[in-house]
């Protein structure tokens, strides 16, 4: 079974950038959350996505935006970067069913520096 | 608000000397309240789901609790690869699998 995996692992970008991080999802999983980890704090949800389509977006701007594929992997997007964007982003699959949201596994996270 | 709150921020520990770990939460409809463990620089390593007051999970040297307000996290004779952050964190009443995280236990064993 093959786990999540996230790519690029590290990513330097200067403040007004764009950039796109990306998540293979674990097999079997139907769904992918992004969560956003600053030092010291715990991880915050940016959005979920199921069936290619978001499903539930946490308190972040729309320069935050994400696609799904046909696949179940994942891509992140933000546009016009900030300072403040400088943290570890996870990546989260989960098998969305009828009994209910389950267990989401995450990968390794992309480290991005904002500078 | 759906909030979580960890207690301590640290704990530092002697080899073998056990302890426990505070997750207090509010939620409104609460269904599932996962542990997590997290090493330096990687992403949250899946532990435990529980999802009903009274529920216990076990797993080698852990053993998390759960009641109406708060879980616990009880580490029994630890040893120094036991040294984490770990994470809290709840699935709330939202129809999303939104996962609201506390702020994280850091815990440190020494030999």
């Amino acid at each position: 079974e093959t786990g999540v995996t996230q790519s690029p692992t590290h990513l330097i970008k200067t403040r007004g950038q764009q950039v796109t991080l990306r998540c293979s999802s674990q097999s079997g999983h139907n769904t992918v959350s992004w969560y956003q980890q600053a030092l010291g704090q715990g991880p915050q949800f940016i959005f979920q996505y199921y069936r290619e389509e978001e499903n539930g977006r946490g308190n972040f701007p729309p320069r935050f935006s994400g696609l799904q594929f046909p696949n179940y992997s994942s891509e992140l997007n933000v546009n016009a970067l900030e300072l403040d964007d400088s943290a570890l982003y996870l990546c989260a699959s989960s098998l969305l069913s009828g009994g209910g949201p389950g267990e989401q596994f995450f990968g390794p996270g992309t480290r991005l520096t904002v500078l | 608000e759906d909030q979580v709150t960890q207690s301590p921020e640290a704990l530092r520990l002697q080899e073998g000397e056990s302890s426990s770990l505070n997750c207090s939460y509010t939620v409104s409809g609460l269904r599932g309240l996962f542990w997590y463990r997290q090493d330096p620089g990687k992403g949250p390593e899946f532990l435990f789901t529980l999802y009903s007051a009274g529920e216990e999970k076990e797993k080698e040297r852990l053993k998390a609790t759960l009641t109406k307000k708060e879980s616990f996290l009880h580490i029994t004779a630890p040893k120094p690869e036991d040294s984490a952050t770990y994470l809290c964190a709840v699935h709330g009443s939202s129809n999303t699998g939104k996962l609201i995280f506390g702020q994280g236990t850091t815990l440190q064993v020494k030999p």
